[in-house]
């Protein structure tokens, strides 16, 4: 079976704290993506990347950067964490340009104290 | 600018019913449609993707359906379970972009 694993399930951390989210995909993907999910504002797309070293900016990419030195890791780097970057963040992967079918893992909830 | 809106944004019905969720979005460019379901605090699972070619996909008690000229599609459930309950999204890939564009959901709960 396809799986999009996230490192933690759940994460605390203090402001300014540098936080890293690994996600790790087992499909031989090409496309990762990063999003977070906040009630009310629904899915926002951070960050993702194509192919191994490339990245491109989604709609919020203020505040954080990405990695992606293997093709099947995709990290997510908050420099300094700030209270309004609590929120729950969503990995996923797909093949393909044409945004063939998503997935998604588990999701990481951080809370920023 | 693409603009995808799900009604009604919460379903309350009792086992058994038939039901229909509705997606609309705002420009016909699209290179395909998916449907996800998310349970309380979890990731989303892919349901259905339509090809901006199809008229419908089917999967168990699920059917989706694609009207791409008037922007529409809508997500069946035959003789739904409590464990339906869930937040539906749908989801477009549009032609000028490479992200996918998400609706905000319908939370869905099915009660015995």
């Amino acid at each position: 079976d396809v799986k999009v694993t996230q490192s933690s399930r759940y994460l605390v951390k203090r402001t300014g704290e540098k936080v890293f989210l690994e996600c790790v995909q087992d499909m031989d993907h090409e496309n990762m993506f990063w999003y977070r999910q906040d009630p009310g504002l629904g899915l926002r797309l951070i960050y993702f990347s194509y192919d191994v070293k490339m990245k491109e900016k989604g709609d919020i990419p203020e505040g954080y950067s990405v990695s992606r030195e293997k093709k099947e890791r995709f990290s997510l780097i908050l420099e300094s964490a700030s209270t309004n970057q609590t929120s729950m963040y969503l990995c996923a992967s797909s093949s393909g340009r044409r945004n063939e079918k998503l997935f998604f893992g588990s999701g990481t909830q951080l809370s920023v104290l | 600018k693409q603009e995808v809106t799900q009604i009604p944004a919460a379903l309350s019905v009792p086992e058994g019913e038939n039901l229909v969720l509705n997606c609309s979005f705002t420009d016909s460019a699209i290179y395909n449609l998916q449907w996800f379901r998310q349970d309380p605090g979890k990731g989303l699972t892919s349901l259905l993707l339509i090809q901006s070619s199809q008229r419908e996909q089917t999967s168990g008690r699920l059917n989706a359906s694609l009207d791409k000229s008037s922007g529409r599609s809508t997500l069946y459930i035959a003789a739904s379970q409590p464990g339906d309950s869930a937040t539906y999204l749908c989801a477009v890939s549009p032609y000028n972009t490479d992200k996918l564009i998400f609706g905000t959901g319908t939370r869905l709960q099915v009660f015995p």
